[in-house]
């Protein structure tokens, strides 16, 4: 079964470093996309991004880009979102996300993690 | 604010039938991108209801279909059910490429 597992819930201080992952089991994971969606509480989701494990390409939402940053690791099937430096405003839910095409960033994201609960406070 | 407008709210009867509007520009749905739908339950990850335009993925009953008419698309929920209380969203992209998503719809079933 294909599973996507996030790393548990996080509290960091304004200006402080942050990296939270997600996991992918029961597929071939470098050929799939992965998105990063965040949802503020009590609000509607926002596209953060989308990063390809086989070759690492990124694709940044313009409005996010510069602040935040996806990496992998392929050989333990992870993906990683990162943050040099949390602002106050960055308190969310973040969702990781599978298409349900290989190699189609624009399919439906038909896999999606637990969500990592983010507080900056 | 979203790229997509939607309705904020919306209620039903049971066993009704009603139809969450999703309204973009010629940039983004109008300009031909598939339009996906998602359910999320209080306290739950998004679930795919509804992918490119109007195909439903393997587990989502029939009563949800989904149509796109140049730059707008609209979810429809006939014989709504209980368990169909929820928040709605449509998905698209732009022509930057970047993902957009609707601001989301409360349905209530009374």
């Amino acid at each position: 079964e294909v599973h996507l597992v996030q790393s548990g819930a996080e509290v960091r201080q304004p200006g402080e470093s942050l990296n939270i992952s997600c996991k992918g089991s029961g597929y071939f994971f470098s050929t799939y996309w992965i998105a990063w969606v965040r949802q503020i509480p009590g609000k509607g989701l926002e596209w953060l991004g989308h990063i390809y494990p086989g070759d690492g390409d990124t694709k940044y939402n313009p409005t996010f880009q510069g602040h935040l940053m996806f990496s992998v690791d392929k050989s333990i099937n992870t993906v990683y979102l990162q943050w040099n430096s949390l602002h106050l405003s960055e308190t969310a839910i973040y969702y990781c996300a599978r298409p349900g095409r290989p190699t189609d960033r624009f399919y439906g994201l038909d896999v999606w993690g637990q969500g990592t609960s983010v507080t900056v406070s | 604010q979203s790229v997509l407008t939607q309705p904020p709210s919306l209620s039903g009867a049971l066993g009704q039938r009603v139809t969450v509007s999703c309204t973009g520009t010629n940039s983004d749905i109008g300009a031909g991108y598939a339009v996906h739908w998602y359910q999320q339950l209080p306290g739950t990850a998004p679930k795919l209801l509804i992918y490119d335009n109007n195909n439903r993925p393997s587990g989502v009953p029939d009563r949800f279909s989904g149509s796109k008419s140049g730059p707008s698309a609209t979810l429809a929920i006939t014989g709504l059910q209980a368990e169909d209380e929820a928040y709605y969203y449509c998905q698209s992209y732009d022509s930057s490429l970047r993902g957009v998503f609707g601001g989301g719809t409360k349905v209530t079933v009374l």
